[in-house]
């Protein structure tokens, strides 16, 4: 399976910490994207960063990607209770798959206490 | 802009039961998809679209059929509920490499 796995399952700061979670995938990507879900509602695109790319950034949000270890970072700067959210990444094939498909690990669990 | 729009928002059925999951997107987008959202499992693909026409298999489709009604819309129907499908669905459409999702619909079949 190309599915990520997003680690720590969980994490819990305070507010102004910052927060990192990681990805680990298996087989070789053409991107990677991070998304956001708050409780209740539907996924939203935060970031992409593609494979030939090693950081990227925006606003509070950087993304690193490490293809030689198959593995990517979240780093979310100055956290804000409004953070607080599941945050999935999904890969890309790199071949194969032309139509869009995206494997969406299970996710990490932030919360960010006042 | 309403982008991804999916009724209902919630569903109780008892096995055996069928119904069908609609979705609808006003972005003009090519790509639609399909995926459910268990506890500990993440999302996972039940069905795509890549254009008006046509349907295609991902992941998880046993027990699921759709339909490509035109560019806008895409269902999803469940002919024999069963209470394995009891999960999230949630329905995308795709601008670019990226997926516009819409709040989803919570599924129970008793």
């Amino acid at each position: 399976s190309q599915q990520g796995e997003e680690d720590p399952q969980a994490l819990s700061i305070q507010e102004g910490e910052n927060a990192t979670m990681n990805c680990s995938y298996k087989t070789s990507i053409n991107n990677l994207q991070w998304y956001r879900q708050n409780s209740g509602r539907g996924l939203v695109h935060l970031i992409l960063i593609r494979s030939n790319e090693r950081e990227k950034h925006s606003g509070r949000l950087r993304v690193t990607l490490d293809t030689s270890k198959k593995s990517s970072s979240l780093l979310i700067t100055a956290s804000r209770a409004a953070d607080t959210a599941s945050y999935f990444c999904a890969t890309a094939a790199d071949r194969g798959s032309t139509l869009g498909r995206l494997y969406f690990g299970r996710g990490t669990q932030l919360t960010v206490w006042p | 802009n309403a982008g991804v729009t999916q009724t209902p928002k919630f569903q109780v059925l008892k096995t055996g039961q069928s119904m069908t999951l609609q979705c609808a997107q006003d972005m003009n987008h090519n790509s639609m998809y399909w995926y459910r959202q268990d506890p500990g499992m993440g999302l996972r693909l039940i069905y795509y679209s890549a254009s008006e026409g046509t349907t295609d298999k991902g992941e998880v489709p046993n027990g699921y059929n759709v339909s490509r009604l035109n560019k806008r819309e895409f269902s999803l129907r469940l002919e024999s509920a069963a209470p394995s499908q009891t999960s999230v669905y949630f329905c995308a459409s795709r601008s670019g490499l990226t997926l516009h999702f819409g709040n989803g619909t919570r599924l129970t079949v008793t």
